[in-house]
């Protein structure tokens, strides 16, 4: 079956636009987690949706958000973007969701799409 | 808080030696442990995870880890290696039980195989 699919996969924005990054997760997966990669940084979680519901967040500003759509697609939006918001960024899918770790929970990623902030 | 540490920002290894990626981590309580890889340019692979049972856990393309409780360890390790196997791998450890799952991932370690 397929596998995570992201749109799209590279993308080049000015400084101040804002951008939406789009996850179809493996079907029948209903968690949708998204990462930012950098270099320096390393993978970093931004946040997971379940449901619909944004279930976890991680430490990044309000101006990186989130959504899922009732066919478990999610979008994330970046508002003003800034230069240190060139990355590369993850959706993972899981059948499962976050704290029902009794089964070992593995998520799966997508290629990616590549943000760059000129 | 749970950590990850993969001391090793790269190995190298010549095609056909035995090869160990080293992990360790820290978690409150039992973990869950899993290892990823990353082609240039792709998003991460699973490679295999520990849940319980058997210390040694194996994956996909020969590898696997072995799990260490009192070391707070999960080194992956393959027999011989193949010049394919040169990628960026990165560990993961979660909770098993209480507050959040999100796993954290460790820094990566870039796996250098040489013909």
């Amino acid at each position: 079956k397929a596998g995570v699919t992201q749109t799209p996969r590279y993308l080049i924005k000015t400084r101040g636009q804002q951008v939406t990054l789009s996850c179809s997760p493996i079907s029948g997966h209903r968690s949708v987690s998204w990462y930012q990669q950098t270099p320096g940084q390393g993978l970093q979680f931004l946040f997971e949706y379940f449901s619909e519901t944004q279930r976890n967040k991680g430490n990044f500003p309000g101006r990186f958000s989130g959504r899922q759509f009732s066919n478990s697609r999610s979008e994330m939006n970046v508002s003003t973007l800034e230069l240190g918001d060139s990355a590369l960024y993850l959706c993972a899918s899981s059948s499962t969701p976050s704290g029902t770790g009794a089964v070992g929970n593995t998520i799966y990623f997508g290629e990616g799409s590549w943000l760059t902030v000129v | 808080a749970q950590s990850v540490a993969q001391p090793e920002d790269q190995v190298n290894v010549a095609e056909g030696n035995p090869l160990t990626v080293k992990c360790t981590y820290s978690v409150s309580g039992n973990p869950y442990l899993f290892w990823y890889v990353q082609y240039p340019n792709r998003g991460l692979q699973f490679l295999l995870k520990y849940i319980t049972g058997d210390n040694l856990v194996k994956g996909s393309y020969g590898f696997e880890a072995e799990f260490n409780k009192s070391q707070t360890s999960f080194h992956l390790k393959k027999p011989s290696a193949l010049v394919s196997d040169s990628a960026l791998y990165y560990c993961a450890v979660s909770p098993k039980s209480g507050g959040s799952y999100i796993p954290t991932f460790g820094r990566g370690t870039s796996l250098i195989v040489h013909p």
